[in-house]
């Protein structure tokens, strides 16, 4: 069974960051491109980015939107996906989901706010 | 970036009615080298992720019901339940895979009278 299990969320001050963490499981970790996705309250989901596979190189790509304050890393020995978030913003919040393959995870709570 | 423009916002049905809706993007997400169109359907019900229902337009993916029937090509696309279930009840989102960044249409709100 596939599981992806977001971690790391909470309230933030603006301009602070926050690290993001997804588990992933039951799938073959290395050979899926994986996804960060936001979706805010009441809106429609916004890709932030994603990481490649190995075969692929594990190389990223980014929203425009979010690029050069997102970083979008993976562990490939213990099958985690990480999004570092910098000089966070008011219309950061949202819900943070990862996705691999076809499936996406729960989603985390982020919120910034003073 | 490409957008996409999905009508109605919502749309209110009764159960065993057929529905349509529609998926229009800012430019051709049909690849001439595969004849393949990047874009997916995805539906997202109440307090959930949101759960891929069809790649590539119309494929459906394994235990998707068979009401669901996605078409289209190119530019114009449409997300068919052919006898719409209670349980149907969920935003649906069409999304393009052509090009980065990948992006998403507002989304169809459906209701079931």
């Amino acid at each position: 069974e596939v599981k992806l299990l977001e971690s790391g969320g909470g309230l933030v001050q603006p301009g602070g960051s926050m690290r993001l963490s997804c588990a992933a499981s039951g799938f073959t970790f290395t050979d899926f491109y994986m996804y960060w996705i936001r979706q805010p309250a009441g809106k429609a989901p916004e890709w932030l980015g994603f990481i490649r596979n190995k075969a692929n190189g594990y190389t990223t790509e980014y929203n425009p939107s979010v690029k050069g304050r997102f970083t979008i890393s993976r562990d490939n020995t213990q099958n985690m996906l990480y999004l570092q978030m910098n000089t966070l913003r008011a219309e950061d919040t949202a819900t943070y989901y990862c996705a691999g393959g076809l499936y996406w995870g729960q989603g985390v709570m982020v919120t910034v706010s003073s | 970036d490409i957008v996409m423009t999905q009508t109605p916002s919502s749309q209110a049905v009764s159960a065993g009615e057929k529905v349509t809706m529609s998926c229009k993007s800012s430019q051709s997400l049909l690849y001439s080298e595969n004849k393949k169109n990047y874009l997916a359907w995805y539906q997202q019900k109440p307090g959930q992720s949101p759960k891929l229902l069809i790649s590539w337009a119309s494929t459906r993916e394994s235990g998707v019901p068979d009401r669901f029937i996605g078409s289209g090509s190119g530019t114009d696309f449409t997300l068919t339940i052919s006898s719409v279930q209670a349980e149907d009840l969920a935003v649906y989102y069409c999304e393009q895979y052509y090009d980065t960044p990948l992006t998403f249409g507002s989304g169809t709100k459906l209701e079931i009278k």
